[in-house]
């Protein structure tokens, strides 16, 4: 298993929109449709906010939006605040032959 | 609402094993999912350890297989973790969680996480 590749940090500023992507080999990000992503506060456990690439669960709120494309998935926060600085993980499940999960090593977004 | 609490020693001595217990509350283990430990060394990012079923069957990260026991009892609604021989590079925020939703196993819930330091 290898980590996945996340960008160290990304910033923006009130109101606009960043992206942050998650790199991985065919054989998980780019093989299944099954990547998520997780806000981490300090010292807070993290928070699934999309799951399945696109999905998110009740109560995220819908300035957080997932894709992918080919072996590259992305988180997209629109109209930032300044609550949502945070680190941001993707992760992507492994498959059926080895199930298991692998993460990206994380993105520090800064609200400037 | 699914809640999950860590606990075990806060210490451990290098080469000792460490064990962890993940207490669950609001939800049956045996009604299904996976249910994993995730750990993060200060400062850094999220590793995967492993995963179980209520039925016992897991997976674990093939880098610390070796070293690796998971269990679980669903008739106290806990699961439990053993790591063996560890090392300084063990010390982390260790996490139990659950892999709800689908079968891409997202975390949709996690304990507040228990530090484990391994040290002298």
């Amino acid at each position: 298993q290898s980590d996945l590749t996340q960008p160290a940090s990304v910033s923006g500023s009130p109101g606009q929109s960043i992206t942050i992507s998650c790199t991985g080999p065919s054989s998980d990000v780019g093989g299944y449709n099954y990547v998520s992503w997780y806000q981490q506060h300090p010292g807070k456990a993290p928070k699934l906010m999309i799951y399945e690439v696109s999905n998110r669960p009740s109560g995220v709120s819908n300035r957080f939006s997932g894709s992918k494309s080919g072996n590259t998935a992305s988180l997209t926060i629109s109209g930032l605040q300044a609550e949502d600085e945070a680190d941001y993980y993707c992760s992507s499940y492994t498959g059926s032959n080895t199930p298991g999960v692998v993460f990206g090593g994380g993105t520090k977004l800064t609200v400037l | 609402q699914v809640q999950l609490q860590e606990s075990g020693p806060g210490l451990v001595k290098p080469s000792e094993t460490l064990s962890l217990t993940c207490a669950v509350s609001g939800y049956s283990i045996s009604s299904g999912y996976y249910w994993g430990w995730i750990r993060q060394p200060p400062g850094k990012g999220l590793e995967w350890i492993g995963s179980i079923y209520h039925s016992g069957s897991s997976y674990c990260n093939p880098s610390l297989r070796s070293r690796v026991t998971m269990s679980v009892d669903t008739s106290k609604t806990q699961f439990y973790l053993k790591l063996s021989s560890v090392t300084a590079a063990d010390t982390a925020v260790y996490y139990c969680a659950r892999h709800g939703f689908s079968s891409g196993w997202p975390i949709d819930n996690w304990g507040q996480g228990t530090l484990v330091t391994v040290s002298s």
